[in-house]
């Protein structure tokens, strides 16, 4: 009964180069959800997703940035030629329902990318 | 105006302390509300939810007032591992609002031997 499992945990990346950052919601989870964390901020809403489809991306930025959630797979989130600004914890999240209440949410355990 | 505030303290206080935060948010739409609480470098992890009537979990008090917009959360007994950040969270009604969690920038916990 794996929980939501983000991978890599962590990823060095150079300026310019990509980022795929990798999330399997829980088992039976249809609904998931990519926040960022700058550093000595709080999380901040990107992207909500269902399978195979963005349901809500307006936390993304405008550029450089695409998430998907294929019927097949984990949900990737994709950070094309990476500037050190991206330099972040990204973690997602899982939902069974999409009216969740919030507290029916499980969080992975981050990946934390720093740009070299 | 941030969408949820938060007094990013740090608080530092002794075992057994009596500690109180408190949370602002600034859509009257606002529908659910939480606490979270963070480990260093860790993921957010759920406290407890947060109702009009307020509720109790342990030594844990929350309480919400919609007509002031304003959370809090209440921790007596402090122990050494309740050390950590607390994050202030609301979700909006409505929508595709509907499930996204929106964050205080949290409050810094710290609590001394």
């Amino acid at each position: 009964n794996a929980g939501v499992m983000q991978n890599p945990r962590h990823l060095v990346r150079r300026r310019g180069q990509e980022a795929r950052l990798r999330c399997s919601p829980m088992k039976g989870h249809s609904h998931v959800y990519w926040y960022r964390q700058l550093p000595e901020e709080g999380l901040k809403f990107m992207v909500y997703l269902q399978k195979e489809n963005i349901i809500d991306e307006s936390g993304m930025p405008k550029e450089r940035f695409s998430a998907e959630f294929p019927k097949e797979g984990p949900s990737i989130l994709r950070i094309q030629q990476v500037v050190r600004g991206d330099s972040a914890a990204y973690f997602c999240a899982s939902s069974l329902l999409s009216l969740d209440r919030g507290n029916g949410y499980t969080f992975g355990s981050g990946t934390r990318l720093t740009v070299v | 105006r941030k969408e949820v505030e938060q007094d990013p303290g740090p608080f530092n206080v002794p075992e057994g302390a009596t500690v109180a935060f408190n949370c602002t948010y600034s859509n009257s739409a606002s529908q659910s509300f939480f606490w979270y609480r963070q480990d260093c470098r860790k993921e957010p992890k759920l406290l407890m939810s947060v109702y009009s009537s307020g509720n109790e979990d342990g030594r844990f008090t929350a309480q919400l007032n919609r007509a002031s917009q304003y959370i809090s959360l209440l921790i007596r007994d402090s122990k050494l591992s309740d050390s950590a950040t607390y994050l202030c969270v609301v979700i909006l009604a409505g929508g595709t609002s509907y499930g996204k969690l929106t964050f205080g920038q949290g409050t810094i916990l710290t609590v001394h031997p």
